[in-house]
């Protein structure tokens, strides 16, 4: 079975501090996919990256990076400088080839970003 | 480009009470998925759809009922609303290209209530 683990139910920072959001995966299939999306307060669900298994380059873009261990089942991602405008529930999610393209998601982490 | 739109934004109902929810795509997906969202429980699959004509049942289908009879449009049905309904109901879609799974779109979401 699949699943999607994010420790972090909630996470409080001030503005310019970096943070890390957690997340941990489960899944029997050899080739799977991994996603990150955010959800800021107006509730739209907002894509930010997609890793596949078979590529463990580390993606950065702009002040978002994410870090794919295989060996830890991990994808975390972590936000530099952050901002207010990062406040948002943010979500991990899987599929993977033997999945029909159903997503499994991660029960989500609230970041708050005081000024 | 709307990309994925649903139909309606909020709706409150009796128990009991039938509806619809309309989704629609107009980025000539294969894939279409309906997901409902409660408090600290992330996303969770309903049903969806591989393609026209084709429904599945996802993590918790009962109680719903779905069809894609067109490519572009999947349509959630409630027959008997109860109370334990009431959630955020969002739609998405996506693309199967060259057998990789690629990022989930999501409509912006119905707000649904049964009272």
């Amino acid at each position: 079975a699949q699943k999607v683990t994010q420790a972090q139910t909630e996470i409080s920072v001030v503005e310019k501090e970096d943070v890390t959001l957690d997340c941990v995966y489960e899944t029997r299939d050899t080739t799977y996919y991994l996603f990150w999306y955010k959800q800021p307060p107006s509730g739209e669900l907002v894509f930010l990256i997609r890793r596949n298994s078979f590529d463990e380059q580390n993606e950065i873009s702009g002040r978002y990076s994410w870090n794919f261990q295989k060996s830890t089942s991990s994808f975390n991602f972590t936000i530099t400088a952050s901002q207010v405008v990062d406040s948002a529930v943010y979500f991990c999610a899987l599929t993977g080839d033997n999945q029909g393209g159903k997503l499994i998601f991660g029960q989500g982490t609230e970041l708050s970003v005081k000024p | 480009n709307a990309g994925v739109t649903q139909t309606p934004k909020f709706r409150v109902l009796k128990t009991g009470q039938s509806m619809t929810l309309l989704c629609a795509q107009d980025m000539n997906h294969e894939y279409m998925y309906w997901y409902r969202q409660d408090p600290g429980m992330g996303l969770r699959l309903i049903h969806y759809s591989v393609g026209e004509g084709t429904t599945a049942k996802g993590e918790v289908p009962d109680g719903y009922n779905v069809s894609r009879l067109k490519k572009q449009n999947f349509l959630l049905g409630l027959e008997s609303a109860a109370p334990s309904q009431t959630s955020v109901y969002f739609c998405a879609s996506s693309l199967l290209l060259g057998l990789r799974y690629n990022e989930q779109f999501f409509g912006p979401g119905t707000r649904l209530t049964v009272l």
